[in-house]
């Protein structure tokens, strides 16, 4: 399968936990994106990477959130000190290219539920 | 700053009904314009795409024009079939400050009976 995934698909945690979820993309693009969908929603754009390089933080993205590409290929997103209203499903996506009009290829999500 | 309008959903067609989602959107630069669909347990993939004023773009039956003036960009195809039952979000992504920022719309149920 070449296609984007994602790791855990599915995570349940307590309250104050730390919570780190794996993406890999597709293994020749250079952009990774990853978002946040709660239900009836659509995504919601977090932050983004050419390479290595985080260029692009929304302000969706609170300091108990750190996201890394460190060799410019999978992706981690860390949420520390969790809360109830972490809940979501967390999307990761990646694209080829450097421009606005770029097909981005989607992973399944990592469900996360904070109890 | 940017944001995407559809129309709620779910939408309810029978087999062979012509299907419009209307998707306006607002943008501080000058967007290309994107239909995702989602299927039932699956991501989102790309549907089609337009990159300037007048442009459409198509696939699987399903159409979509830029439409600059009236800020839209409505997805429309003349006969759905039951297999067409997903979940469409309209998106953009505009430049700004030298980074390509995805917005997407909350998404529109459809479905096809048959």
């Amino acid at each position: 399968d070449t296609g984007v995934s994602q790791d855990p698909r599915h995570k349940i945690t307590k309250r104050g936990q730390n919570v780190t979820f794996r993406c890999d993309p597709i293994s020749e693009h250079n952009r990774l994106y990853w978002y946040r969908q709660t239900l009836g929603q659509g995504p919601e754009f977090l932050t983004y990477f050419q390479n290595e390089a985080q260029l692009e933080k929304s302000r969706l993205l609170s300091d108990r959130f750190s996201a890394e590409r460190p060799k410019g290929s999978f992706s981690t997103l860390e949420i520390q000190r969790t809360e109830q209203g972490d809940s979501a499903m967390y999307l990761c996506a990646s694209s080829l290219g450097a421009g606005d009009n770029n097909e981005q290829f989607f992973g399944p999500g990592t469900r996360l539920t904070v109890l | 700053g940017n944001s995407v309008t559809q129309m709620e959903g779910p939408v309810t067609l029978s087999e062979e009904a012509f299907l419009t989602i209307n998707c306006t959107y607002t943008a501080t630069g000058y967007p290309s314009l994107f239909w995702y669909v989602q299927y039932p347990g699956e991501g989102l993939q790309l549907l089609l795409k337009a990159t300037k004023a007048d442009d459409k773009g198509s696939n699987k039956g399903f159409e979509a024009t830029y439409r600059k003036e009236t800020t839209s960009f409505h997805l429309e195809k003349g006969s759905v079939q039951v297999s067409d039952s997903a979940v469409y979000f309209c998106a953009l992504s505009d430049k700004a400050g030298g980074s390509y920022i995805p917005t997407f719309g909350r998404g529109t149920s459809l479905i096809v009976h048959p």
